[in-house]
């Protein structure tokens, strides 16, 4: 089992971007899916989530963030994405993917991060 | 927002004890989750639910809270425990989930 971040890279400032998430294990659909971003040299910020099947697979976002990032999913083949728009210098940092299944539990999942680096 | 507060680093000897404590607002209402992270690798949840710790993870670690403050114990510890850690909660209001700011442990 395992998670597996892609689509990052080098980005201009007020460029957009679509990180994937792709899952390897059963029963994807059932877990929340969260991203998970760190500065370089900064501590964990939480970016959004969406929730499985059985919770509508509706999403939330951080605030800071909301209105420039969106989170979607396709059970079908087992991935989740991260849409990132209007990008800014501050966006730059790794990318992390984790899974959750109840609120109890902890992301009990991580991917190994995608690096996303904003600059002109 | 709700906001966790971990001090910034914590230093202990080979073979001691630290504990990294997580400060906030009635945090003793919610559950708190742990997680240990080595440079350039992704966070590993090390104790979920305050106490409880994931298959794998040793018995050396363990998690309590009290009304405003919850506190990861390391016991006997190694070299191999030298990370970053990072609490973390659900909060219903504001933004969801929130991580504290990280707490260095150095092993001298």
């Amino acid at each position: 089992e395992q998670l597996v971040e892609s689509g990052g890279g080098l980005v201009q400032p007020g460029r957009s971007l679509r990180l994937s998430c792709t899952a390897s294990m059963l029963d994807f659909a059932d877990y929340a899916i969260s991203w998970v971003r760190q500065a370089p040299g900064k501590g964990l910020e939480w970016v959004g989530f969406i929730r499985g099947r059985n919770f509508g697979r509706t999403s939330e976002y951080a605030a800071s963030l909301k209105g420039r990032i969106s989170i979607s999913r396709d059970d079908s083949q087992s991935v989740a994405y991260l849409q990132m728009n209007a990008l800014e210098i501050e966006d730059t940092g790794v990318y992390f993917c984790a899974r959750w299944l109840r609120l109890g539990g902890g992301f009990d999942m991580w991917g190994q991060g995608t690096m996303v680096a904003v600059s002109s | 927002s709700y906001v966790l507060t971990q001090p910034p680093s914590v230093s202990v000897s080979p073979g001691m004890t630290a504990m990294i404590t997580c400060a906030g607002d009635n945090i003793d209402s919610k559950g708190v989750h742990w997680y240990q992270q080595k440079p350039g690798q992704a966070p590993l949840l090390v104790i979920y639910d305050e106490s409880d710790r994931p298959s794998g993870i040793p018995e050396r670690f363990s998690g309590s809270k009290s009304r405003n403050t919850a506190a990861l114990t390391i016991s006997r510890v190694e070299a191999g425990d030298e990370a970053d850690y990072y609490c973390q909660v659900w909060h219903r209001k504001g933004d969801p989930w929130v991580f504290g700011g990280g707490t260095k442990l150095n092993v001298l």
